[in-house]
């Protein structure tokens, strides 16, 4: 069974620009969630979909943004990129987050400079 | 605001020794623990305790929750240099869909 798949792996970006990362979860998995990862903050949560819904979000700015596909495909968006959005971006799937284990892809790595 | 301490943040060790680390929380509504290993790549899945004093084995790994005192400790025994990694605990709650993780325990282990 196919792990979860992140796309691009690696991406550098200019202060300004965008980004959009993209998810597929595991097959028969429903719900998706998007974390960010640096040195300084470690693994902080950015938001969660579960049947193209928006069920939770952390606290990030509104330039982060996410959706869900019926496919339970997740892309997450990054506007107006900053040096400081430079991290290692997962995304996890599992069923139902309630309860089940969440795995993890293998991240993208995004540098802004 | 969800707390999870882990501890120490970091040790080295020698290969066949044995390790404990430690992850303590404060979260309302709690629901499960779960376990993490990161090399330079992804996370990966190690333990899930939701109940008290079942203990998780997998290998030379192993798990315990104590949601009394509100802390789970994760052993490893004859530890081998591939066991190197962080090892990252992280929590969820029963009303919403994140984990909240703590910073992680470095685990070096020298040949």
């Amino acid at each position: 069974k196919a792990g979860v798949t992140q796309t691009p792996r690696y991406l550098i970006k200019t202060r300004g620009q965008q980004v959009t990362l993209s998810c597929s979860p595991i097959s028969g998995h429903r719900s998706v969630s998007w974390y960010q990862q640096t040195p300084g903050q470690g693994l902080q949560f950015l938001f969660e979909y579960f049947s193209e819904t928006q069920r939770n979000k952390g606290n990030f700015p509104g330039r982060f943004s996410g959706r869900q596909f019926s496919n339970s495909r997740s892309e997450m968006n990054v506007s107006t990129l900053e040096l400081g959005d430079s991290a290692l971006y997962l995304c996890a799937s599992s069923h139902d987050s309630h309860g089940n284990t969440i795995y993890f892809g293998e991240g993208s790595w995004l540098t802004v400079v | 605001e969800d707390k999870v301490v882990q501890s120490p943040l970091s040790l080295v060790v020698h290969e066949g020794d044995t390790v404990t680390l430690n992850c303590s929380y404060e979260v309302t509504n709690f629901r499960s623990l779960l376990w993490y290993k990161q090399e330079k790549k992804a996370p990966t899945f190690l333990f899930m305790l939701t109940s008290s004093g079942i203990e998780k084995k997998s290998g030379r790994l192993s798990s315990i929750l104590d949601k009394k005192e509100l802390f789970s400790i994760l052993n490893i025994t004859a530890t081998q240099t591939g066991d190197s990694a962080v090892y990252l605990c992280a929590v969820t709650r029963s009303n919403d869909y994140k984990l909240s993780f703590g910073a992680g325990t470095t685990v070096t282990v020298r040949a």
